[in-house]
């Protein structure tokens, strides 16, 4: 059973401030999600990715398949950022219809 | 753009109860999934479904519970008798391509 763990579990920054949002995780994968949940509660996907980066907007993602490891970057962070940011993997490795273990989630909080 | 839609938005039962929640994922796709989250916790996978059978559950997924595709567009999770304990919210996604999930808004219920 893959583990996943995120860091940090709180972020407060200012608006404008480059965020960094870092995940591992247990068993090997072939993709990786990271999800926004607002209050409320709905859940966004943001990206899947399997290798390298990609990039939506101020949002930038990047997987390192071999370290088993994630970031998820924004850039130029403004308050709508606010939001819980919650890393997935895949349950088993090679898992196609698997569920998602999911991190515990970041809380951050953009201050104007 | 196409969206999983999920009813009711919030269901109140009494414990011992039997509740229905509804999805209709998006047209075309071919993997379902149903997630819990209970408050203040992270969300935790419950069951997957491919090619009109599970393809896997998690040991919160006990003989309570039971998942049906009864007509092609709607996809429904069944808790036979609730307990206060199930009380969450109840997320599905579905995916049309391995590894995809696209999420709903989610079912709030409440065990009383």
């Amino acid at each position: 059973k893959n583990e996943v763990e995120q860091s940090p579990q709180n972020l407060t920054a200012q608006e404008g401030e480059f965020i960094t949002i870092n995940c591992s995780y247990s068993v090997g994968i072939s993709a990786l999600h990271w999800l926004q949940q607002h209050p409320g509660g709905g859940i966004v996907s943001l990206f899947m990715l399997s290798s390298g980066k990609k990039k939506h907007g101020r949002l930038i993602a990047t997987i390192n398949i071999q370290e088993k490891h994630s970031s998820l970057h924004i850039t130029a962070s403004h308050p709508r950022d606010s939001a819980v940011y919650i890393c997935a993997a895949p349950g088993r490795a090679g898992g196609g219809a698997d569920g998602l273990t999911f991190g515990k989630g970041t809380h951050l909080i953009i201050q104007p | 753009e196409p969206e999983v839609t999920q009813t009711p938005s919030h269901q109140v039962t009494q414990m011992g109860q039997e509740v229905i929640l509804r999805c209709v994922p998006i047209s075309n796709h071919l993997y379902f999934y149903w997630y819990r989250q209970i408050l203040g916790q992270k969300v935790e996978f419950l069951v997957s479904f491919y090619n009109n059978e599970i393809s896997e559950k998690s040991e919160i997924f006990d003989d309570q519970f039971s998942v049906e595709r009864p007509d092609g567009s709607n996809f429904t999770l069944k808790i036979r008798s609730t307990k206060l304990e199930d009380s969450a919210m109840y997320f599905c996604a579905s995916g049309g391509v391995r590894y995809e999930q696209y999420f709903g808004p989610g079912t709030r219920l409440t065990v009383t």
